[in-house]
């Protein structure tokens, strides 16, 4: 099976930066994707890892390590809005791309 | 576009009745996935079908089965609810091919058993 830890809650202030780290172990690891949700709502995709390195999208960040087993998203000049809960997914190899989702990470920003 | 629309968004069922979660896509995708949530907890995958004619179990799916209708449809259904069912349905989608990997999400389904 798979399993994923992440930190339940992180508190920053408005133009700050936060890092949510996100640790698994699985077999047949093919990637980590890092997704968004606001107050219950629809879940909506941040970025995906598939190679050991940083990934950069705008203010949002994602790095993986695949040796450790370790990704990470890195948010920067944080915003109200960025307040959300936060979860990273691993894909295991397989046709249907499916997904394990870690528990998530409450995110509030603070002015 | 709609994207990935569900019906109901709401839903309260008393235990032992039966009912079907509709899902349905219009962004030509392959695969489609219904995952529940519950308060504080991340997703957990229920079932997906990796495409049009095929059906999977994921981590969760006692107490349910699914249908896929056809390319556009996945439907989930609950022949007796018990309260431990009570959670957040979302049904997603994915293009599929290795260049893809964004699942894109309904907006939910709210089911009550009581």
């Amino acid at each position: 099976g798979q399993s994923l830890e992440q930190p339940s809650e992180v508190t920053a202030v408005e133009g700050a930066i936060v890092q949510i780290n996100c640790t698994y172990q699985t077999s047949g690891f093919y990637g980590l994707s890092w997704y968004q949700q606001h107050d219950g709502g629809a879940p909506t995709f941040l970025s995906y890892n598939a190679l050991d390195g940083l990934e950069e999208t705008g203010r949002f960040s994602s790095f993986l390590s695949r040796s450790d087993s370790y990704g990470y998203l890195l948010l920067q000049e944080l915003q109200m809005k960025d307040s959300a809960s936060y979860f990273c997914a691993v894909r295991i190899s397989g046709s249907a791309r499916q997904l394990t989702f870690g528990s998530g990470t409450q995110l509030t920003v603070l002015p | 576009n709609a994207g990935v629309t569900q019906t109901p968004k709401f839903q309260v069922l008393k235990t032992g009745q039966s009912m079907t979660l509709q899902c349905a896509q219009d962004m030509n995708h392959n695969s489609m996935y219904w995952y529940r949530q519950d308060p504080g907890m991340g997703l957990r995958l229920i079932y997906y079908s990796a495409s049009e004619g095929t059906t999977d179990k994921g981590e969760v799916p006692n107490g349910y089965n699914v249908s896929r209708l056809n390319k556009r449809e996945f439907s989930l259904r609950l022949e007796s609810a018990a309260p431990s069912q009570t959670s957040v349905y979302f049904c997603a989608s994915t293009r599929g091919g290795d260049s893809s990997n964004e699942q894109f999400f309904g907006p939910g389904t709210r089911l009550t058993v009581l």
